[in-house]
């Protein structure tokens, strides 16, 4: 089985502009979540998502935002960048939500000058 | 509130020494669930065990082994006879309602 893919791998952005993230799960995975890590803050949960709808969301600005499509894929999408927003963006997947296992893509790594 | 510390933030051993990462949680719920993954140079984050609640079980395959103490509120990993293929950051996390990860521990494999 393809792991989990995210699209694009590396991405720079001025400040002001916005982003759209892409990630396809492990097929037959129908929950999606995606993180931030930067070296200060570690890994932080952004959002997650199941069968199209957001479950969780973590503690992040409203400029944060995601969905999911019919067929698992997710998008996450970073309005009027900061310098602030550089990271690494992890994608997970996994069969069901709660007590499953995720598994991750190789991130996006965005970074805003 | 759920919280994971991993109070090792770096570790360097030589190649061939046992080396343990200390993971030590924090939560309210009664079913949980403790994960620990590897993120090598590449960035990917690697499962490598998941275990819950109420199977306190120790575990062991090949050279890694986890040691989960519910009335210390710990998970720790050993890496038995470490190798250079070990170097990474190693990051715990517990899951709840939602998962919690620990701020990791970058760990060395000197030749």
């Amino acid at each position: 089985k393809a792991g989990v893919t995210q699209t694009p791998r590396y991405l720079i952005k001025t400040r002001g502009q916005q982003v759209t993230l892409s990630c396809s799960p492990i097929s037959g995975h129908r929950s999606v979540s995606w993180y931030q890590q930067t070296p200060g803050q570690g890994l932080q949960f952004l959002f997650e998502y199941f069968s199209e709808t957001q479950r969780n969301k973590g503690n992040f600005p409203g400029r944060f935002s995601g969905r999911q499509f019919s067929n698992s894929r997710s998008e996450m999408n970073v309005s009027t960048l900061e310098l602030g927003d550089s990271a690494l963006y992890l994608c997970a997947s996994s069969l069901s939500v709660d007590t499953d296992t995720q598994y991750f893509g190789p991130g996006t790594r965005l970074t805003v000058l | 509130a759920q919280k994971v510390t991993q109070a090792q933030t770096e570790i360097s051993v030589v190649e061939k020494e046992d080396v343990t990462l200390d993971c030590v949680y924090e939560t309210r719920d009664t079913t949980y669930y403790l994960f620990w993954y590897k993120q090598p140079p590449s960035g990917e984050l690697v499962f490598l065990i998941r275990r819950n609640s109420f199977d306190e079980q120790n575990e062991i395959s090949g050279r890694y082994s986890w040691n989960f103490q519910k009335s210390t509120s710990s998970f720790n990993f050993t890496i038995t006879a470490s190798q250079v293929v070990d170097s990474a950051v190693y990051f715990c996390a517990l899951r709840g309602d939602k998962i919690i990860f620990g701020k990791g521990t970058r760990l060395h494999i000197l030749p």
